[in-house]
């Protein structure tokens, strides 16, 4: 059992649609990061969420973190092509030691 | 420009053979990270080593051995390896060990076992 849910695993959509994205967890997580990995690049750091309820925005994208810091979405408005790759969360959960934990990522096409 | 490099991008090996991954980070940190990143399971953290001493070893085998000469650099000694250790292997930095510390990440060696 993964300490983090991601869904959906894959998700292909069209440009200028709106789409969401979801990081799942039984645990409570101090805070929680999302990364865009594209193919041949390692991830890189979109956001950190540190307060339950908190919602962040970065352009078009809009990033929450759930009251209770189990859950997190992440939410593209018009997306498009550049925004194609690899999503991924990622934190270290309370009762886990100093362990950092990736979700299983979210693999995202957006088509022309 | 993440800061960090790693050589080489591409490696292919036999089980026999003995190779090493280099990771270099340019950024000042001093924290650096292994991970490896396979399709069947989320990226997995492998080895942390802080001001050059390491810090945790998540229950890795002995045949990958991590080498931290100093805070700017990072090797991962392969040796006897198998097949299903073909993933890709990311190295990453950050200010210091703490994971609240953003982290950056490599491009990463594909590795190939045969």
């Amino acid at each position: 059992t993964q300490l983090l849910e991601q869904s959906p695993q894959f998700l292909s959509i069209q440009e200028g649609e709106n789409l969401t994205v979801y990081c799942n967890s039984s645990s409570v997580f101090s805070s929680l990061q999302w990364y865009r990995q594209e193919p041949g690049e390692g991830p890189v750091l979109l956001v950190t969420v540190v307060t339950g309820g908190e919602v962040k925005k970065l352009k078009r994208l809009t990033f929450q973190f759930g009251d209770a810091r189990k859950d997190s979405s992440l939410h593209i408005t018009a997306a498009q092509t550049g925004d194609t790759g690899l999503y991924l969360c990622a934190g270290a959960p309370v009762n886990y030691g100093q362990n950092f934990v990736f979700g299983p990522g979210t693999r995202l096409s957006v088509l022309p | 420009e993440t800061g960090v490099t790693q050589t080489p991008r591409h490696l292919v090996m036999g089980m026999t053979n003995k190779k090493s991954l280099k990771c270099e980070q340019h950024l000042g940190h001093n924290a650096m990270y292994w991970y490896k990143q396979s399709a069947k399971k989320p990226l997995e953290l492998m080895f942390v080593y802080s001001l050059e001493e390491r810090v945790e070893n998540n229950s890795v085998p002995s045949r990958f051995s991590p080498e931290c000469p100093n805070s700017s650099h990072l090797f991962l000694h392969l040796h006897t390896l198998q097949p299903e250790d073909s993933a890709l292997y990311l190295c990453a930095s950050s200010r210091d060990a703490v994971f609240t510390d953003t982290q950056y990440f490599g491009p990463g060696t594909r590795l190939t076992v045969l």
